[in-house]
């Protein structure tokens, strides 16, 4: 079945610097996600990414699809305390048929420290 | 706009007891509905979702079940829990691609 390699796992960095995340996936997706979700809470939506080669900003966050369509990464620029948490990508399957329709495959996540 | 919400937050159960989680979601009506689990605050597995009323598919083989009795209502229950049922259960749903999840159950069976 699907498969995604997310790294790092983790990540401990200085308040202020930039982070750098990605997914990698044996086989394509047609839709790439990105979530973030804090301690003792539900996952939230970052980003979303529906073409291959896609690039999308929301605020400081920074998210591509990549052309072959079977990676994606994400960047956080000049972070803060808040950025902490676990950060999830996730890949949706072209429908073929409606057996997978709505159905997400999800890295392992990335667990972001910051040190103010 | 959507909410989905979760309840109840925490539950401490015994092994053998059971177990009844909800879930339900507001301003959207027939939404795709998912169950998962996170153990150890990684990784979520899928457990059960569904696409309508009285529609259920299982994920993976276990001791817990799902039923949607309503267009926006999602429970997952077991009969008798086990230590490896412990976990943070999330409750999702979507439209599409996107899937939105809930505030999550912190389940510690004991």
């Amino acid at each position: 079945g699907q498969q995604l390699n997310q790294s790092p796992q983790s990540m401990f960095i200085q308040e202020g610097e930039d982070v750098s995340m990605n997914c990698t996936s044996s086989s394509i997706f047609n839709t790439w996600l990105w979530y973030k979700q804090d301690p003792g809470e539900g996952p939230v939506l970052l980003i979303a990414l529906y073409k291959a080669g896609e690039l999308t900003s929301n605020g400081r966050l920074t998210a591509q699809f990549g052309i072959t369509r079977k990676d994606s990464f994400l960047n956080i620029s000049a972070s803060i305390p808040s950025d902490v948490g676990i950060y999830f990508c996730a890949g949706h399957l072209p429908n073929a048929g409606g057996t997978s329709y709505g159905k997400l495959t999800f890295g392992q996540g990335t667990i972001l420290t910051v040190h103010p | 706009s959507q909410t989905i919400h979760q309840w109840p937050a925490t539950l401490v159960q015994p092994v053998g007891s059971p177990l009844s989680l909800e879930c339900t979601v507001e301003g959207t009506s027939n939404p795709n509905l998912y169950w998962y689990r996170q153990a150890a605050g990684r990784g979520l597995q899928l457990l059960f979702y569904s696409v309508g009323i009285g529609q259920i598919s299982s994920e993976v083989p276990q001791n817990l079940s799902a039923s949607r009795p309503q267009d926006r209502q999602f429970i997952l229950s077991s009969k008798k829990l086990l230590l490896s049922d412990s976990g943070f259960y999330l409750c999702a749903w979507s439209r599409g691609a996107e899937q939105y999840f809930g505030p999550g159950t912190r389940l510690t069976v004991t």
